[in-house]
């Protein structure tokens, strides 16, 4: 079945760096993959999706990429604030707009944000 | 819209006891998903639902059940309850199969 790496587990970066976490999948059927941000006491909540079709999005500082070829894709955060200090997730699914979309979640990265 | 909604948040059981958990989606969804989330394991997949029929299951015990009602609204429940089935359990919801899934507060159930 599919598995997906996320690294690094932990990361740390100074008010207004860029922060950047990378995921690969094992499974080239999989063809949609977001990332979600969990905030203690918090469900996962949606920050940004990205499609097997469509190689980058970006919206505001977040952005996320995706190599098919290579099998992983990546969340890049820009002038990190302290609010962005939270545990972020990527997933990978197979079955965007089919009948197959239950998603696989990394480990998770805890990204801290230092003012 | 209103968010997915959870009951209870926070839930105290002991070993053997049976527990429901319960999940309301965003008006208008109709696909429910479930997730166990645990520091060790992470986010899991348990099960979803779509239109009252159980369309997909990840590899859990068959302790592990759920259902979806004609509102959409879905309950999963865990028979003879295991030390290890504490965990924060995460209701996701879509507007139709597999589409993005807005997650819930979650159910942190405790174990003793």
């Amino acid at each position: 079945g599919e598995n997906v790496e996320q690294h690094p587990s932990t990361l740390s970066v100074q008010e207004g760096d860029s922060a950047v976490i990378k995921c690969t999948y094992s499974d080239s059927a999989s063809n949609y993959f977001p990332w979600y941000k969990q905030e203690l006491g918090k469900g996962p909540q949606l920050i940004i999706d990205i499609r097997s079709n469509v190689g980058e999005k970006k919206d505001q500082r977040i952005a996320v990429t995706l190599n098919k070829t290579a099998k992983h894709f990546s969340l890049h955060i820009t002038e990190t604030q302290p609010e962005d200090s939270a545990v972020y997730f990527c997933a990978a699914s197979m079955g965007y707009g089919g009948s197959q979309g239950n998603l696989i979640f990394g480990k998770g990265t805890k990204l801290s944000v230092k003012p | 819209k209103a968010g997915v909604t959870q009951t209870p948040r926070y839930l105290i059981k002991t070993r053997g006891q049976q527990v429901t958990l319960s999940c309301s989606p965003i008006s208008g969804h109709r696909s429910v998903s479930w997730y166990q989330q645990t520091p060790g394991q992470g986010l899991q997949f348990l099960f979803e639902y779509f239109s009252e029929t159980q369309r997909n299951k990840g590899n859990f015990p068959g302790r592990f059940s759920g259902r979806q009602f004609s509102n959409s609204r879905s309950e999963m429940n865990v028979s003879t309850l295991e030390l290890g089935d504490s965990a924060l359990y995460l209701c996701a919801s879509s507007g139709i199969i597999q589409e993005t899934q807005y997650f819930g507060p979650g159910t942190r159930l405790l174990v003793l």
